[in-house]
């Protein structure tokens, strides 16, 4: 079967990095994707990695390594407004998302 | 990034009654629609899969008859709760995306909080 697999919830600092790591195992792979959803709010992008290697965008970066089947979600400097849930969802062969079941990250100041 | 737009955001309706929600995609073509479902505290539940012009391709344990999936048009799909009852209470968002390979990104809608009575 399909499994994604990531903590359900972690809490950390404001201020300080925090490392949202994500394994999955599926029928193919076309990418990976992060959201972040805010609660009683739709997911919204965050990134997309297709290819090994870690990709960078302002405070947040995503993580990808195909052969371990492994992603993270690193986030920067954090900030309360980042208090949100955060998933992690597979492009399989057939072109559709498999998503976790989301990490709920708290902030605290 | 590409817009989604769903309406209504929310909506109060008494048991018995069938809702109409919308998606539209207001700047790109999207080739396919995904209709979700998510409860308090839970992840996404996928419901459905639209292609513009086919029938909806359902996830198993979603009722067909239920739950009425139109994608009549590359911007605007529907999804039609008949006959609503209290347990169909939910966060209902819907996502669109473009070709395949041409855009791999789903964008999500705002999603509609719907309350049966």
């Amino acid at each position: 079967g399909q499994n994604i697999d990531q903590p359900t919830e972690m809490t950390a600092t404001e201020g300080a990095i925090v490392q949202i790591n994500c394994t999955y195992q599926t029928s193919g792979f076309n990418g990976l994707f992060w959201y972040q959803q805010h609660a009683g709010e739709a997911p919204t992008f965050l990134s997309y990695n297709v290819l090994d290697g870690l990709e960078e965008k302002g405070r947040f970066s995503s993580f990808l390594s195909r052969s371990k089947g492994y992603s993270y979600l690193l986030l920067k400097e954090l900030q309360m407004k980042d208090s949100a849930s955060y998933l992690c969802a597979v492009l399989d062969s057939n072109y559709q998302l498999i998503w976790g079941a989301g990490t709920k990250l708290i902030i605290k100041p | 990034g590409a817009v989604v737009s769903q309406h209504p955001s929310r909506v109060i309706c008494k048991s018995g009654t069938s809702v109409k929600i919308e998606c539209r995609s207001l700047d790109f073509q999207a080739t396919t629609m995904f209709w979700y479902r998510q409860f308090p505290k839970k992840s996404l539940m996928l419901m459905a899969t639209s292609n513009e012009g086919s029938k909806a391709t359902y996830e198993q344990g979603v009722e067909k008859d239920k739950f009425l999936i139109n994608h009549a048009s590359l911007t605007l799909s529907t999804l039609t709760v008949t006959s609503a009852h209290p347990e169909d209470s939910s966060f209902y968002i819907c996502s669109a995306r473009g070709p395949v390979g041409d855009m791999n990104e789903q964008f999500f809608g705002p999603g509609t909080r719907l309350t049966v009575l």
